[in-house]
């Protein structure tokens, strides 16, 4: 499946450290979402943009910041993060309004914060 | 709000045997759409199969098809003629619409083993 592309595909941190996750899509979609996938828990819907524009904000720590800087790509910015920030982070996109609407999703970034 | 159940943490199967995966629901929704996705050892979240809600007929796709019972709220995934290829951790969706936005609720998930 190479329609979402994520990178890094692995990242260890501190958690003094600053970094950032990219999501790419190829697929014409016009909305693009951000979950967490941690151990023994359900996926975690973490932020929702439609057309550019967040519609969903899960209640997520401030510490996780998303960019949405055109319908094809997405980040999550992340800083001073906490040991029990590591999980897989996926990102999915789709299309909303399309007559078989279905999320397609990445292959993760597997993240790591020490 | 709309949850997922997936009461078998894990499941395994013979080669070449059929399997049975339980998801239930709880909404209040009369249109919706049901989804299965696989995430193999590789993290890669994959669609299996999908179910409108407003269609009677069960989806098919290949070796997997799903017992959609509409009432009782369930929808079961059926492997048939497993393989190897098959082994994963099984997700049931539910997806339901927001504030204009699309979310999908997931279960817990089954891990599927297929033995030799």
């Amino acid at each position: 499946e190479t329609g979402v592309t994520q990178t890094p595909r692995h990242l260890v941190m501190g958690m003094t450290n600053k970094k950032s996750l990219k999501c790419e899509q190829h697929l014409g979609h016009n909305a693009m979402y951000w979950y967490k996938q941690s151990a023994k828990k359900p996926l975690e819907l973490m932020f929702v943009y439609s057309l550019e524009e967040r519609v969903e904000n899960n209640s997520v720590p401030s510490r996780f910041s998303p960019e949405c800087p055109n319908s094809s790509h997405l980040f999550l910015h992340l800083h001073t993060l906490q040991p029990e920030d590591s999980a897989l982070y996926l990102c999915a996109s789709s299309h909303l309004g399309a007559v078989q609407e279905t999320q397609y999703f990445g292959p993760g970034t597997r993240l790591l914060v020490l | 709000a709309q949850t997922v159940t997936q009461s078998q943490p894990e499941m395994s199967v013979q080669e070449a045997e059929t399997v049975t995966l339980s998801c239930t629901y709880d909404t209040s929704e009369s249109d919706y759409y049901l989804f299965w996705y696989k995430q193999p050892p590789s993290r890669q979240m994959i669609l299996v199969i999908r179910q409108e809600a407003y269609k009677q007929q069960n989806a098919t796709e290949n070796r997997f098809s799903v017992n959609f019972q509409k009432a009782a709220k369930s929808f079961s995934l059926k492997i048939s003629d497993s393989q190897l290829g098959d082994a994963a951790m099984y997700f049931c969706a539910y997806r339901t619409e927001q504030g204009g936005s699309e979310k999908l609720v997931f279960g817990k998930g089954t891990k599927l083993t297929v033995n030799p």
